[in-house]
């Protein structure tokens, strides 16, 4: 099983809909969690950290659960300028070793 | 917020040259940066977690003699390509973090053409 599994897409969604990616990991032990957004040949930005209690921040919501290893990430209201990639990040080991999702390639149409 | 910065983001080289990539952050000192490529179309691949004061960490199938990595102070990495072949043409990125569990810091990437 891989240490982090996450769906690439694409998800194609119309401008206005609300749209949830899913990034499931196997480390129980995995200790801090992010999001990041990433737009084509650029590098990738924090969009947000997700915690158990949640993080909103916006049209943005991550939720982190523990007892089924996944964390999720909600866009609501889509924008086209949320077309982009959206990566999981996982700090484990002490906060030594870093992994990631594949990202999930999202693409909000007019 | 943490800054990182990365050098130079765009370099063409011919084949059998080296290259050098620097990566410091500008308002933080980071104990610890992780190196990565990514091939178009494809997901970042963790190359190798550089601690300052040591040997990085290189990931399976990361080849440490082509790529050398230096972490001589709390703000500067460097990652050398050496004898570069068109095969290494890649999108190279930086990250650090200025804290254990905050979050990863990237820095603008270098696009590595070799010709």
């Amino acid at each position: 099983r891989k240490e982090v599994e996450q769906d690439p897409g694409p998800f194609n969604v119309p401008e206005g809909a609300t749209v949830a990616f899913n990034c499931t990991y196997s480390n129980s032990a995995s200790q801090s969690f992010f999001w990041y957004r990433q737009d084509c040949r650029k590098e990738p930005k924090l969009l947000m950290s997700v915690y158990s209690s949640g993080n909103e921040d916006g049209r943005f919501t991550a939720q982190l659960n523990r007892a089924s290893q996944y964390i999720s990430l909600l866009i609501r209201d889509s924008k086209l300028s949320d077309s982009a990639t959206y990566l999981c990040v996982l700090l484990s080991g002490g906060y030594q070793k870093v992994t990631f999702g594949i990202g999930t390639k999202l693409q909000v149409i007019p | 917020g943490a800054v990182v910065s990365q050098h130079p983001s765009r370099v063409i080289c011919k084949s059998g040259t080296s290259v050098k990539i620097e990566c410091r952050s500008l308002d933080f000192q980071a104990t610890t940066m992780f190196w990565y490529r990514q091939f178009p179309k494809q997901s970042l691949m963790l190359m190798a977690t550089s601690n300052e004061g040591s040997k990085a960490t290189y990931e399976q199938g990361v080849e440490k003699d082509k790529f050398l990595i230096n972490h001589a102070s709390l703000t500067l990495s460097t990652l050398t390509v050496t004898s570069a072949h068109p095969e290494d043409s890649s999108f190279y990125i930086c990250s650090a973090r200025d804290r254990n569990n905050s979050p990863l810091h990237f820095g603008n990437g270098t696009r590595l053409t070799v010709t």
